[in-house]
């Protein structure tokens, strides 16, 4: 079966960019969703198709993918992107959604 | 808006059923999933739903425990869970297609 591989926590310094990994086999062929998640609430859509933003999403949110790694990036962190962060594709072999184990950001 | 029913605590071997009202879309255009999340935070990808006719896709892992239902005279997707262990024991989501609005989580207990 299909996997993603985030790795389980990223730090930043405010005011710098944060970038978080989403591993997996060719992954840069399949199109990459990445989901925000505050404490206590359902996961939210941030980037969809690989690099487009959701309505409302700041600039400072932008993603790539490439090879075998797609990548969040979320420049000039603030406190209030402390979030975990989960990428997410399809898997038309299964079929069905797979999601990365997410990441946990915090800014320092 | 996706609304879902309430907290639920079953013990091993039940059965489960959590329901997600939608509203302020046309509920018979948008597939539905449902994903859970455990205490370890991982999401899971349960199965999707058309509402349109009621055909679903189960993941493997799933198959033969968990059946997806609709009512499109409640705009209301259901999702029961059978034979129920410990580790069913999640935060049970509900999802549009494509995932771009969430229920707001139904926390399922299952414990003796």
């Amino acid at each position: 079966s299909y996997e993603l591989t985030q790795p389980h926590s990223v730090s930043v310094a405010l005011g710098q960019t944060a970038t978080i990994s989403c591993g997996g086999r060719d992954i840069g062929s399949k199109s990459v969703h990445w989901y925000r998640q505050m404490p206590g609430q359902a996961p939210a859509l941030v980037i969809y198709n690989n690099t487009e933003r959701l309505s409302g999403i700041p600039e400072r949110f932008s993603a790539s993918n490439s090879g075998n790694t797609a990548t969040l990036s979320v420049s000039g962190a603030q406190d209030g992107d402390e979030a975990a962060y989960y990428c997410q594709v399809w898997d038309s072999k299964a079929p069905g959604a797979v999601f990365g184990g997410g990441t946990k950001l915090t800014v320092l | 808006q996706l609304v879902q029913s309430g907290a639920e605590v079953r013990k091993p071997g039940a059965s489960v059923r959590v329901s997600c009202k939608a509203s302020g879309y046309t509920f018979t255009n948008h597939f539905m999933h449902w994903v859970r999340q455990d205490s370890g935070q991982g999401l899971e990808w349960l199965g999707i739903i058309n509402p349109r006719g009621g055909r679903a896709v189960y993941a493997k892992n799933f198959q033969g425990r968990l059946t997806m239902t609709t009512d499109t005279s409640r705009t209301t997707v259901y999702m029961e869970l059978k034979s129920l262990r410990a580790d069913d024991t999640a935060v049970y989501f509900c999802a549009v297609d494509p995932f771009d609005y969430w229920g707001q989580g139904t926390p399922v207990t299952v414990s003796s």
